[in-house]
C-alpha cells in the first residue's frame, strides 16, 4: 500500500481558498487517490476520490499531477464549518477491496 | 437501514471485562471495517471483512481482541478483559463492490476505568 504524507495541521480565514497537498510517492498505476473529511465526534466522510489530472465536485476539486506522485484537495471559499481533519488516501477504487489505511490527516482550523 | 449504526454509541467499563461493539451496516453493502480512533488521534485499522471472511486482521492490537460477522450483515467487535488503553471511539465502516466510497457509522466511545 502506498504511503501517504500530509501537512499535520493547517490554519486559514474564512472566504480563503484552502489547498492541502498530499504525497504518495509509491503510488501504483492501478490506484486512485481518495479524500475523506472528519467532523468532531462523527465518523469520516467521503469528500471526493480521483485518479488523474482535475476532478471537481461540489465540494471539494482535485488537483493531480501527471506523475501521480502527490495530490491537492482545493476547498474553495472556506467557512467556519470546514474546520476538521482531513485524510488522503491512495488504493484501489473500490472501497472493500483491500486493507484500507488512513494516515493522521491534516488538522484544518478555520479562523473568523 | 438509512445508514450504518453502531451501538452502543457510550460504554463505560471496568477493568478486566469483556465488551462488546455492535456495528449493523447499510443492507447489501459487503464490505466491513472497524478502526480505533484514540482522542485527538488518526484511524488505526482494526479488521476488514468481504461477506463473512476477514481477508485481513492485520491491525487487531492483541489476542484479546476478535471479531465477528455473521450473515454478511452485522458484525461484533468483542475486547475481552480490557484494559484502559483500550479507551478509544471504535468506528465502523461499509462500502459494496461497486462503491467508491466508505459510509461510517458514528462510533462507539468506549471508556475503560
Amino acid at each position: 500500500l502506498a504511503k501517504t504524507t500530509q501537512p499535520i495541521s493547517m490554519d486559514s480565514y474564512e472566504g480563503q481558498e484552502v489547498n492541502i497537498t498530499c504525497s504518495h510517492n509509491n503510488i501504483a498505476t492501478n490506484d486512485y487517490i481518495t479524500w475523506y473529511q472528519q467532523f468532531p465526534s462523527q465518523g469520516p466522510r467521503f469528500i471526493i476520490q480521483g485518479y488523474k489530472t482535475k476532478v471537481t465536485n461540489e465540494v471539494a476539486s482535485l488537483f493531480i499531477p501527471a506523475d501521480r506522485k502527490s495530490s491537492t484537495l482545493s476547498l474553495p471559499r472556506v467557512s467556519l464549518s470546514d474546520t476538521a481533519v482531513y485524510y488522503c488516501l491512495v488504493g484501489d477504487r473500490d472501497f472493500g477491496n483491500e486493507k484500507l489505511t488512513f494516515g493522521t490527516g491534516t488538522r484544518l482550523t478555520i479562523i473568523p | 437501514g438509512a445508514g450504518v449504526s453502531q451501538s452502543p454509541s457510550n460504554k463505560v467499563t471496568e477493568k478486566g471485562k469483556d465488551v462488546e461493539l455492535r456495528c449493523d451496516p447499510i443492507s447489501g453493502h459487503t464490505a466491513l471495517y472497524w478502526y480505533r480512533q484514540s482522542l485527538g488521534q488518526g484511524l488505526e485499522f482494526l479488521i476488514y471483512f468481504q461477506g463473512n471472511s476477514a481477508p485481513d486482521k492485520s491491525g487487531l492490537p492483541s489476542d484479546r481482541f476478535s471479531a465477528e460477522r455473521t450473515g454478511g450483515s452485522v458484525s461484533t467487535l468483542t475486547i475481552q478483559r480490557t484494559q484502559q488503553e483500550d479507551s478509544a471511539v471504535y468506528l465502523c465502516a461499509c462500502g459494496g463492490r461497486s462503491n467508491t466510497e466508505a459510509f461510517f457509522g458514528q462510533g462507539t466511545r468506549l471508556t475503560v476505568v
